[in-house]
Formats: C-alpha cells, structure tokens, sequence
C-alpha cells in the first residue's frame, strides 16, 4: 500500500496561513490525494482531495507537486476552530485492481493555531 | 441530514460477552467501511464493504466481524472481546464503492472499554 508521511505536529498563529505538507512518493497514476482533519471529540471530515491539478474548495487549497510524489494543503487564514489533527491519505486501488476499498490513514499532523 | 450514525456512543463490556455496534447511513451509500483509532497509532482499518452481502479485510481485521445485509447498515460484531480491543471505533461511508474520488463520511465514534 502506497503511504503518505507528514509531519508530527505543527503551530500557527490566527489569522495567518497554513502550509501541511505531505509525502507520498510511492504514489501510483490512479491514485488520489485526500485530506481530512479529526477535531477534538469528533470523527474525521473530509477536507479536500485531488489527483493531478490543484484545487480549491471553501475550506481549503490543496496544491499537488508536478511529479505527484508531495502535496500540501493550505489553510489560507488560520483559525482556532482549525486546531485539529490533519491526515493525507491516498485513495487507491487494490493490486489486481479489482477492489478501492482499502485505505491506510498515517499518524497525521496535530496543528495547534495560537491566539 | 445527511450522516453516518453510530451507536452505542459509550459501551462498558467484560470479556467474552458478545456485542455489536451498530452503523447506519441515509445517503444510499455503496461503500461503508469501520476503523479503530488507538493512541499513537492512528486510524487503522477493520473491515469495508463495497456493497451489499460483498466484505473484506482491512488492516486488523482479527477479533472481528462485520455483515452487510442491507445498504443502509454495516454493523461490527465482536464476538469475544477482549481488553485489547478496547478502543474508539469509527464507521465511515462513501458513494460510489468504486469512487477513488469520493468523500468519506465519518461517524462520531463509539469508545468501546473491555475490562
């Protein structure tokens, strides 16, 4: 299974932008990039996901690296509501290419934002 | 509203005593999966479904169950628990079972203690 690696954790403060990068350099051509954050108490919510191009949603962007090997997701103005644990997974299908059903979630990244 | 409901929220069991947790979903998902989620080691895999009466084995799929007899619902079953299963457990779903592109919906978790 393709994994991604990111960081343990990282700071900001309010009000100013976020860059969470990922790895992922054992990414196949028919994979696609997710992120999700997991607040405090909560399950995870779907951030933001991606193949090739860079996208851009109501939460966040997700620029995605031309070799496809790294990506990053952008917070553009950090909140407190944002402090929460970040994870890049890849969407991907099985070897025989039969079953998409299988995902690996790494440790993700613990994002604390100061007042 | 759309979501992914799970129950029990809390579940205090002894060893050995069957239980099932239960997960629902109302958005005529194809895809449902369920996940445990252990300190530092992240979201692991149990079991998904790509459809209905169609399971498979995710990360750690030992000590458990799972059938999906109806859309809807893809409860886990652990017939013999034991102190290390003890844990917070999610289910998440997804449309369609082939979508490497689709969002995971997550529930809210179940915190399952086993003593």
């Amino acid at each position: 299974d393709a994994k991604t690696t990111q960081p343990n954790s990282m700071e900001s403060n309010e009000e100013e932008p976020v860059h969470l990068p990922c790895n992922h350099s054992t990414i196949s051509g028919t994979d696609y990039i997710h992120w999700y954050r997991q607040l405090p108490s909560q399950g995870p919510e779907y951030v933001i996901h991606g193949l090739t191009s860079n996208v851009n949603n109501r939460m966040a962007s997700l620029a995605i690296a031309e070799d496809r090997k790294s990506s990053t997701l952008i917070l553009h103005r950090a909140t407190l509501r944002d402090a929460a644990v970040y994870y890049c997974i890849l969407r991907e299908p099985n070897a025989g290419g039969t079953s998409y059903g299988k995902l690996t979630f790494g440790q993700g990244t613990i994002l604390t934002v100061h007042p | 509203e759309a979501q992914v409901t799970q129950n029990p929220r809390y579940l205090i069991t002894v060893t050995g005593k069957k239980l099932t947790v239960t997960c629902s979903q109302n958005m005529n998902h194809e895809y449902m999966s369920w996940y445990r989620q252990d300190p530092g080691l992240g979201l692991r895999q149990i079991y998904y479904s790509m459809n209905v009466e169609v399971t498979d084995k995710g990360d750690v799929p030992e000590g458990y169950k799972v059938s999906r007899k109806e859309k809807r619902n893809f409860p886990l079953i652990l017939e013999s628990p034991s102190p290390n299963q003890t844990s917070l457990y999610f289910c998440a779903s997804s449309l369609p079972s082939t979508g490497l592109n689709s969002p995971l919906h997550f529930g809210n978790g179940t915190r399952l203690t086993v003593t």
